[in-house]
């Protein structure tokens, strides 16, 4: 089956440590995205790349970084600059099929800092 | 800037019932609009995407339309069901090679 997967589900981390959450498209994406979803505040993208080796800030990149080695894998490092990390963490990738540019989602990574 | 926005923040229908989702945007140069459902704790699900050059779609009983002139998108919603119930979330993308922006989403209660 083709899609998007994120893992952990959960994942619970200390204060003060880097996490890493993965993100792999098997759907031959070439653009994929990271977004924070926090209650009442909707969808706010952290980075996105469009390339292999290329990727942009989005609007709240501060304390995140990423990586793009491979065209299906996007990972994302919540740095212990983040100040606020615990949310739930959504990794998407999107289709130049018929220029409709589609958005897929994966099924998330709720992280906990405590 | 665009900005998208959705209201009603919630809304609960009882079951069988038609029903209207609204998503306003304020930029009409909006490339594609794309209608997401999203139930708790999981991620978005894809519904139906339209293309600038195109007035609506259509899956099975979901129905979006797209008026740029009046930057407004709805999703309509026929005979509703218990299993409707999710949040919806609309998102305008300006350019292909750009990022969406996404409104704060409705949350549907179908009721029994």
């Amino acid at each position: 089956d083709g899609g998007i997967t994120q893992s952990p589900k959960y994942l619970f981390r200390k204060e003060g440590q880097n996490v890493t959450l993965s993100c792999e498209q098997n759907l031959n994406h070439d653009a994929m995205y990271w977004y924070r979803q926090d209650p009442g505040q909707g969808l706010r993208l952290i980075y996105y790349s469009q390339i292999v080796n290329d990727f942009q800030k989005g609007d709240i990149a501060e304390g995140y970084s990423v990586s793009r080695e491979k065209k299906e894998s996007f990972p994302l490092t919540v740095t212990s600059a983040q100040k606020n990390p615990t949310a739930f963490y959504l990794c998407a990738s999107s289709t130049r099929l018929a220029e409709s540019y589609e958005q897929y989602f994966g099924p998330g990574t709720r992280l906990t800092v405590t | 800037k665009q900005e998208v926005t959705q209201i009603p923040a919630a809304l609960s229908v009882p079951e069988g019932e038609n029903l209207v989702l609204n998503c306003s945007f304020t930029d009409s140069a909006i490339y594609n609009l794309q209608w997401f459902r999203q139930d708790p704790g999981k991620g978005l699900t894809s519904l139906l995407l339209i293309q600038s050059s195109q007035r609506e779609q259509t899956s099975g009983r979901l129905n979006a339309s797209l008026d740029k002139s009046s930057g407004r998108s709805t999703l309509y919603i026929a005979a509703s069901q218990p299993g409707d119930s999710a949040t919806y979330l609309c998102a305008g993308r300006m350019n292909r090679d750009d990022k969406i922006i996404f409104g704060k989403g409705t949350r549907l209660h179908i009721l029994p």
